[in-house]
């Protein structure tokens, strides 16, 4: 078993539509959650950044972690085509190492 | 220019060549990471650096070397291209856990 899973999708929405995207883990001592933004031929870059539980928010973008759940979600509201990219989740422990495990990331397609 | 630079951006080359992939920064990070991308396993760690005496291997280092020429140059070398190393392959620097900063990648294929 992956220590984090993530749907590699496509994901298809008509523009405008929210968004929900997912991730999964299992080890309990992740604290520190990311999100990535990747583009075609592009290195990605970060979206969004979590430090344990809770919501996070900036603009469009909503972050979610539930740890008891061990379960992370990225909301983009009204989408646009300019979304259409692959989001990739990341998450690190509190070990000092600052290594990040991914996902496998999640292609999404917006739809004019 | 780009905080994080790989150079080249594409390469072909030939099963058994020595290759060489470079990285430098502008942003000053201490940690450097090589990551290589492929499609269905994501991103995984080949090498990481946290400062220029200080090299750690990641989680599929096996036939492949680094090289931490200053605080702001990391290079990943490849001894002996295999074609299963065909793969795009991410730079990245960090100061902590505020997440990386990611270079555009090296596309290589070897042949």
């Amino acid at each position: 078993q992956k220590e984090v899973e993530q749907d590699p999708g496509p994901l298809s929405v008509p523009e405008g539509a929210i968004v929900s995207l997912n991730c999964t883990y299992s080890n309990s001592a992740f604290q520190y959650f990311m999100w990535y933004r990747q583009y075609s031929r592009k290195g990605p870059e970060l979206l969004m950044y979590t430090y344990s539980s809770g919501n996070k928010e900036d603009g469009r973008f909503t972050a979610q972690v539930d740890k008891s759940s061990k379960y992370i979600s990225l909301f983009i509201r009204d989408s646009q085509p300019s979304d259409s990219a692959t989001y990739l989740c990341a998450m690190s422990a509190a070990s000092g190492t600052y290594k990040y495990i991914f996902g496998t990331g999640t292609r999404l397609k917006v739809l004019a | 220019d780009a905080d994080v630079t790989q150079t080249p951006r594409n390469r072909i080359t030939k099963t058994g060549k020595r290759i060489m992939l470079e990285c430098s920064q502008t942003k000053g990070h201490d940690r450097m990471y090589w990551y290589r991308q492929d499609p269905g396993l994501g991103l995984r760690l080949i090498y990481y650096s946290f400062d220029v005496k200080d090299i750690n291997k990641g989680e599929i280092s096996d036939g492949y070397s680094v090289s931490r020429q200053a605080q702001a140059k990391f290079s990943l070398s490849l001894e002996s291209a295999i074609p299963n190393q065909t793969a795009l392959y991410f730079c990245a620097t960090s100061a902590g856990f505020y997440g990386y900063t990611f270079g555009s990648g090296t596309r290589l294929t070897v042949v």
